[in-house]
């Protein structure tokens, strides 16, 4: 199962413009993760909140999280074309022994036009 | 030189055949994992390895097996290939010893058709 849902599946803007995605999840979670994937191409790191943060940046890239609502948005500021991709949640809980379980949303796919 | 790598890349077989993928990583982390991806779908965990000595059952592991032959290598068998795991397989890892193990770290995955 999927706890992490994605909205919207597919968004296409242009350049310049500012990109928002949204990820909704069901059960509680130590911390919810951003992740990118290039078409076909493993995914890559973007950026962690943990559930007692309710913003973070990371250069062009903002996450907030609201745990009241289990929710959390990724906002790119300033889209160029290279930022095409599809975009995951995660949401991370702790299995027993101190790891962590990531379960994944099915993504969003942004398409940034020239 | 990629941190965390994955073969073969693609491969083709055909049902009943026995498959092995393999990863591999330099990180010197701790916990390894394999997920496998469906079109347009997210990523579900098939199993998961804390360390050499510790495997886990992950939410789709019917039908497949794993070996962690060494801390750097964990491998993802099907021992009966099937249709219906066709699929892009993925091998991530994470290092919670050194207090950032809360981000996975993921090869660059294996395209695998079972016909």
């Amino acid at each position: 199962s999927q706890q992490g849902e994605e909205d919207p599946q597919a968004l296409s803007i242009q350049e310049g413009e500012n990109a928002t995605m949204n990820c909704s999840y069901k059960t509680s979670i130590n911390n919810l993760q951003w992740y990118r994937q290039n078409s076909g191409r493993g995914l890559v790191h973007l950026i962690l909140i943990r559930s007692n943060e309710r913003e973070k940046h990371s250069g062009r890239l903002r996450v907030t999280l609201d745990t009241s609502k289990k929710s959390s948005s990724l906002l790119i500021t300033a889209s160029r074309a290279a930022d095409t991709a599809s975009y995951f949640c995660a949401t991370a809980s702790i299995l027993s022994q101190g790891a962590q379980k990531l379960v994944f949303g099915q993504g969003t796919r942004l398409t940034i036009n020239p | 030189d990629a941190d965390v790598t994955q073969t073969p890349r693609n491969r083709i077989t055909k049902t009943g055949k026995r498959i092995m993928l393999e990863c591999s990583q330099t990180k010197g982390h701790d916990r390894m994992y394999w997920y496998r991806q469906d079109p347009g779908l997210g990523l579900q965990l098939i199993y998961y390895s804390f360390d050499v000595k510790d495997i886990n059952k992950g939410e789709i592991s019917d039908g497949y097996s794993v070996s962690r032959q060494a801390q750097a290598k964990f491998s993802l068998s099907l021992e009966s290939a099937i249709p219906n795991q066709t699929a892009l397989y993925f091998c991530a890892t994470s290092d919670l010893t050194r207090g950032r193990g809360d981000t996975q770290y993921f090869g660059p995955g294996t395209r695998l058709t079972v016909l």
